[in-house]
C-alpha cells in the first residue's frame, strides 16, 4: 500500500536558518498527488502546497517543494526560517482510485531566536 | 477563515461513558472525515461520508460511530470510552469524493481526554 516516510520528528532551527523537511514516498500509482499541510497550534491544520507534476517547483508563503518521482521525494523547504513557521509539519499522499490521503508521522519545527 | 466547525473544544470523561461530537462545515462541500491525531501526532482517517453515505470506514473499533444528517453535518459518537480513546478528533471537509487533488479543510479538532 501507500506509505509516506518523514524521517524528523523533530527539527529545530535557529531563526533566519534554511529549512528543510524531508518527505519520501512509495505508491504504486502514476497519478500520485503529494501535500504539504501545516497545523499551527490551537489552529486547524491546512494545505500548504500540493504538486502531481514531476520536477516543478511549487511555491506558497515563502515555502517551496518540488516533486521528484525519480527519488520518490517531496521535501519542503524554505530560505529563511521564521518564528511563526514553528508549527507541526505533515506530508501526504493521495493515487490512484484511492483518494484516501495518506499522512507521514508528521515534523515538529521549532524555530528559536 | 474558519468554515469547519467542531464542537466542543475539550471534552473530559471517564471510562465507561459515552460522548458526542458534532461537525458542520459551511463550503457546500460533499465530503465529509473524521480523523484522529494520537499523542505522538499520528493521524489516521477514521470515517468518511459522501452527500450523507458513508464511504469509508476503516478498522476502528465498534464503539465509534459516526452520524450524518446531511452533507454539511458530520458527528462522531463513541460508546464506552476507553482510554486509548484520549486524543484530538479533527473533522475535515473536501469538495467532493474520488478526486486526488482534493484539498482537506479541518476544523480545529475535539481534544478528548478519558480518565
Amino acid at each position: 500500500g501507500d506509505s509516506v516516510t518523514q524521517k524528523e520528528g523533530l527539527v529545530t532551527l535557529t531563526e533566519g536558518l534554511p529549512v528543510m523537511l524531508n518527505c519520501t514516498y512509495q505508491t504504486i500509482y502514476s497519478n500520485a498527488f503529494l501535500f504539504w499541510y501545516v497545523h499551527y497550534l490551537n489552529e486547524s491544520p491546512r494545505l500548504l502546497l500540493k504538486s502531481s507534476t514531476d520536477n516543478k517547483r511549487t511555491e506558497h508563503q515563502g515555502f517551496h517543494a518540488t516533486l521528484h518521482k525519480s527519488s520518490s521525494s517531496f521535501h519542503l523547504q524554505k530560505s529563511s526560517a521564521q518564528l511563526s513557521d514553528s508549527a507541526l509539519y505533515y506530508c501526504a499522499l493521495s493515487g490512484g482510485s484511492n483518494y484516501k490521503l495518506t499522512f507521514g508521522k508528521g515534523t515538529l519545527l521549532t524555530v528559536t531566536p | 477563515e474558519t468554515a469547519v466547525f467542531q464542537t466542543p473544544n475539550y471534552h473530559v470523561t471517564q471510562v465507561g461513558n459515552e460522548v458526542s461530537f458534532n461537525c458542520k462545515q459551511t463550503l457546500g462541500h460533499d465530503t465529509m472525515y473524521w480523523y484522529k491525531q494520537d499523542s505522538k501526532k499520528l493521524l489516521k482517517i477514521m470515517f468518511s461520508y459522501n452527500n450523507k453515505q458513508l464511504i469509508v470506514n476503516e478498522t476502528v473499533p465498534r464503539r465509534f460511530s459516526p452520524q450524518s444528517s446531511d452533507k454539511a453535518h458530520l458527528n462522531l459518537r463513541i460508546k464506552s470510552v476507553e482510554p486509548e480513546d484520549s486524543a484530538v478528533y479533527l473533522c475535515a471537509s473536501s469538495t467532493d469524493w474520488g478526486g486526488v487533488q482534493n484539498t482537506l479543510y479541518f476544523g480545529a479538532g475535539t481534544r478528548l481526554s478519558v480518565l
